[in-house]
């Protein structure tokens, strides 16, 4: 089974910054990657597919990138509606399986 | 535009079996793009899937929970449903139905979700 490790798991930030979210597979998945972002109480949100491509709507200060085994979720400009916690979530094209990283909470610092 | 709605009981007994059930509206469920799939939620936690189908009925299963997981599709009422036995505190989760993009190997369209409580 493939094994999604994402870092950090908690991340303190403020309005404006740069933040970066990794997400580690234990082996290659090509591209096969979606960053999600969830809100207490509602259901995750698509912001990213196929590692880097910006799924409608979704703000441009989102992007993805990565290949193989490293990827990583990038906010430009944290906004205020950012604040969320974002998973990662690998698929394996040859049996539709997902597997999810651990989530990473983005709080106000 | 396509909408999910779980639905089933929110409370379910040690050692019996949760029954959901995914409403799809808005779309058929008989499209070969789509596989359709049940995620889970425990309170506080992060996001577990569970399995997916596809619309003439090939599943697939999370191996960790493969041994108490059946799910299935009627096409003719564009439902498919999840149904897990021997269910444990540990099941008591929000659960999920989505619809999974085979192209972009993401969830588009996902249901608001359904808490689950296993409690005697």
């Amino acid at each position: 089974d493939i094994q999604m490790t994402q870092s950090p798991s908690t991340l303190s930030a403020s309005v404006g910054d740069r933040v970066t979210i990794t997400c580690r597979a234990s082996q290659s998945i090509s591209s096969w990657l979606a960053w999600y972002q969830q809100k207490p109480g509602k259901a995750p949100k698509l912001l990213i597919y196929k590692a880097s491509n910006l799924e409608s709507g979704v703000p441009s200060r989102f992007s993805g990138s990565g290949s193989g085994t490293e990827f990583t979720l990038t906010i430009s400009s944290l906004q205020p509606d950012d604040f969320a916690t974002y998973y990662c979530q690998q698929y394996n094209s040859f049996s539709p399986a997902w597997t999810f990283g651990q989530g990473t909470k983005v709080e106000i610092k | 535009q396509l909408q999910l709605q779980e639905s089933g009981p929110g409370l379910v007994k040690p050692s019996e079996t949760l029954s959901l059930i995914c409403t799809v509206s808005g779309g058929s469920i008989s499209s070969s793009s789509y596989y359709w799939g049940w995620i889970r939620q425990p309170p506080g936690k992060g996001l577990e899937w569970i399995g997916s189908i596809y619309y003439i009925g090939s599943t697939y299963y999370n191996p960790s929970l493969k041994s108490r997981v059946t799910i299935s599709v009627d096409t003719s009422k564009n439902q498919f449903s999840l149904k897990l036995s021997s269910v444990t505190a540990a099941d008591t989760a929000v659960y999920y139905c989505a619809r999974l993009e085979i192209a972009a190997g993401g969830g588009r369209v996902w249901g608001q979700g359904t808490l689950v409580t296993v409690s005697s």
